[in-house]
């Protein structure tokens, strides 16, 4: 299995253009999330989707919009760049959370795609 | 709203020495789940160990454990027998017990091992 996957790894925009990231997971995980993790900061939650179709604002989600079209693939997308998004996306899945916790509340992180906007 | 607090930047521990990062909380939940995160230069998120808050009993891992202090929200992560491949960023988190609910991360902790 490849676990959590995302493209691209890296990646230069210019302030104003526009670009998706692909999170895709074969884990048949329910939940995905997406977080930015900024210098001196831990990891915050931009958007995150608890199923085929559902998605949900998180902490940051100002300036991105995802869409969740199948259950493996989890889209971020940046409409028009700000220097202010340049930062490292983390792509995440995991299972819903069960009454009794267990393996099935862990996060599976994808590898981060680094943005860069000038 | 929930928060984690790492008070330590850096950190740096002797080869096969034993090191201690902290993790203070806050939060009004009574049941709920505590992470420690490693991220090595890869930058990938690596799952160290995990904390039930309704278990009284700290969690072990091999070399690595915790020391869970509910009253005190207090969630301090122990590596034993530091190696050189501990280096990292290290993150605690918190995660509500409940449907639809995120991680909350720290500000990471950076663990140098010294050979």
């Amino acid at each position: 299995n490849a676990g959590v996957t995302q493209t691209p790894k890296f990646r230069v925009l210019k302030t104003g253009q526009s670009m998706t990231l692909l999170c895709a997971q074969d884990m048949n995980h329910e939940y995905m999330y997406w977080y930015r993790q900024d210098p001196g900061m831990g990891l915050r939650l931009i958007h995150y989707s608890v199923g085929e179709g559902t998605t949900a604002k998180g902490e940051v989600p100002d300036g991105y919009n995802v869409s969740r079209l199948k259950k493996q693939n989890f889209l971020l997308g940046l409409e028009s760049a700000a220097p202010s998004q340049t930062s490292v996306y983390f792509c995440a899945s995991s299972y819903p959370l069960t009454p009794f916790g267990g393996a099935h509340n862990e996060q599976f992180f994808g590898p981060g795609t680094r943005l860069t906007v000038l | 709203a929930q928060t984690v607090t790492q008070s330590q930047p850096e950190m740096s521990v002797q080869e096969a020495e034993t090191v201690t990062l902290s993790c203070t909380y806050d939060t009004s939940e009574n049941n709920y789940y505590l992470f420690w995160y490693k991220q090595p230069p890869s930058r990938q998120m690596i799952l160290v160990i995990r904390q039930e808050a309704y278990k009284q009993q700290n969690a072990t891992e091999n070399r690595f454990s915790v020391n869970f202090q509910k009253a005190a929200k207090s969630f301090s992560l122990k590596i034993s027998d530091s190696q050189l491949g501990d280096t990292a960023m290290y993150f605690c988190a918190f995660m509500k017990h409940r449907v639809r609910d995120n991680l909350f991360f720290g500000t990471g902790t950076r663990l140098t091992v010294i050979p």
